[in-house]
C-alpha cells in the first residue's frame, strides 16, 4: 500500500521560506514510472498544482510561481522536498505532496499539511 | 497555460438522479484528463484518468468522456457517498485543475 506524509513546520513568517518534505513508503520513489507532485488548497479554495519532480531530479514549475518554488528528490530516504521562498499570507494553505503517474493522474495523496503565513 | 473551466459551480441533486458535470480546455488536451473527488478536510481522491478510464476500485456508477476540449463526468445514480467536490485536472502541458463542482442535496 503506498502512503505518502507531508512534514514541515505549520507556522511560516511572512518574508521567510516555507519547506516540507513528503516520505514516500510502500513504493520506491526512483520508480521511473511516476513523478512526484505538490499540490496546495487555500482555505474554501480549488488546487493548485505547485510542480513536480522526476526521479532523476529534474523539475517541472507552475509558471505562475516563477522562482518561488524549488523541488528536490532524496531517493535514499524515500523523501522529496518543497521549498517556497518570500512567502505572504496568500501561500496559507493546506499542502498535499502526491505520486504522478505518467498517463494516469495523481492516484496517491499525503492527508495534507497545513500552512500558515502568519507573523 | 491551460485554463480548464467546469460548470455548474454547485448542483442540487438527489439520491437516485443522473449527474453531469461539464469540464472544458482553453485548448486541445486530446484524453489528458483527469477527474477528482474530494469530501471536506480529506486529498482529493482520483475517479478516472485519461478522459474515461475508471481508476481501480472507484464504483461503476461513474464515467467519463470528452476528448480535445470538452469533458463530461457522469454519475448514474448519485448515492449518498457521492455528495462532495469533483474537479477535473489536465496533464496535457503541466497540470492544471478546474475550480471545482460542489454536489450538494437538494
Amino acid at each position: 500500500q503506498v502512503q505518502l506524509q507531508e512534514s514541515g513546520p505549520g507556522l511560516v513568517k511572512p518574508s521567510q521560506t516555507l519547506s516540507l518534505t513528503c516520505t514516500v513508503s510502500g513504493d520506491s520513489i526512483s520508480n521511473a514510472a511516476y513523478y512526484w507532485s505538490w499540490i496546495r488548497q487555500p482555505a474554501g479554495g480549488g488546487l493548485e498544482w505547485l510542480g513536480r519532480v522526476y526521479p532523476s531530479g529534474s523539475t517541472d514549475n507552475n509558471p505562475s510561481l516563477k522562482s518561488r518554488v524549488t523541488l528536490s528528490i532524496d531517493t535514499s530516504k524515500n523523501q522529496f522536498s518543497l521549498k517556497l521562498i518570500s512567502v505572504t499570507a496568500a501561500d496559507t494553505a493546506v499542502y498535499y505532496c502526491a505520486r504522478d503517474v505518467r498517463v494516469g493522474g495523481l492516484d496517491y495523496w499525503g492527508q495534507g499539511t497545513l500552512v500558515t503565513v502568519s507573523s | 497555460d491551460i485554463q480548464m473551466t467546469q460548470s455548474p459551480s454547485t448542483l442540487s441533486a438527489s439520491i437516485g438522479d443522473r449527474v453531469t458535470i461539464t469540464c472544458r480546455a482553453s485548448q486541445t488536451i486530446n484524453s489528458w484528463l483527469a477527474w477528482y473527488q474530494q469530501k471536506p478536510g480529506k486529498a482529493p481522491k482520483l475517479l478516472i484518468y485519461k478522459a474515461s478510464i475508471l481508476e481501480s476500485g472507484v464504483p461503476s456508477r461513474f464515467s467519463g468522456s470528452g476528448s480535445g476540449t470538452d469533458f463530461t463526468l457522469t454519475i448514474s445514480s448519485l448515492q449518498p457517498d457521492d455528495f462532495a467536490t469533483y474537479y477535473c485536472q489536465q496533464y496535457h502541458s503541466y497540470l492544471t485543475f478546474g475550480p471545482g463542482t460542489k454536489v450538494d442535496i437538494k
